[in-house]
């Protein structure tokens, strides 16, 4: 079982609706969670940090999560084209050492004017 | 502009000739680390170091190296590249935390 997963999409949304990535994550004791935006051909882009349970809001994104659930989420509001990017879910695991980030292979996401 | 600068962008070489891939950060960032970035294995993290001098393994650290000697630059180095070293490679920082904040452009190595 991969510890982070997330499902490779791609997902297709009309722009103005709702977009909905999600993420779950093996180990039951992590603390820290983390969506990274990555434009085809560019960097990654850190666009939401999460610890607690519950919703956090920044402009048109939100993410949630629930850890009883093992799962993170990413909710992007009246989606725009240029959201459309490959999102990566990165996870701080209470096992091992140093606080490594554990990766997903990233959610694909394509927004139709 | 906070920035991390890596270099080169793009370089195609041949197995076993060494090559350095620079990173500077303009940010006084105590974390720096190394990324590749492959196909359906996703980022991957190569070596990572909180300070300078203070270095260590990430996943994949073999037939890597790296320093830090001054705290805004941390160069990537191949010693006898190979094939399988070809990749996308991200240098990457943050104030604190093994966590990045802040990517490089990247530089896309083709090892022939």
């Amino acid at each position: 079982q991969k510890e982070v997963e997330q499902n490779s999409g791609p997902l297709s949304v009309p722009e103005g609706a709702i977009a909905s990535l999600n993420c779950t994550y093996s180990d039951r004791g992590s603390q820290s969670f983390f969506w990274y935006r990555q434009y085809s051909g560019k960097s990654p882009e850190l666009i939401m940090s999460i610890y607690s349970n519950g919703d956090k809001e920044d402009g048109r994104f939100t993410a949630q999560l629930n850890k009883a659930s093992q799962y993170v989420s990413l909710l992007i509001r009246d989606s725009q084209p240029s959201d459309s990017a490959t999102y990566l879910c990165a996870v701080i695991p209470n096992a091992g050492n140093n606080r490594k980030l554990i990766w997903g292979l990233g959610t694909s996401l394509a927004v139709n004017p | 502009e906070a920035q991390v600068t890596q270099n080169p962008r793009y370089l195609i070489t041949v197995t076993g000739k060494k090559l350095t891939v620079t990173c500077s950060q303009n940010m006084n960032h105590e974390y720096m680390s190394w990324y590749r970035q492959d196909p359906g294995l996703g980022l991957r993290q190569i070596y990572y170091s909180m300070n300078v001098e203070v270095t260590d393994k990430g996943d994949v650290p073999e037939g890597y190296k790296v320093s830090r000697k001054e705290k805004r630059n941390f160069p990537l180095i191949l010693e006898s590249p190979s094939p399988n070293q070809t990749s996308l490679y991200f240098c990457a920082s943050s104030y604190s935390g093994n966590q990045p904040q802040h990517f490089g452009d990247g530089t896309r190595l083709s090892i022939l």
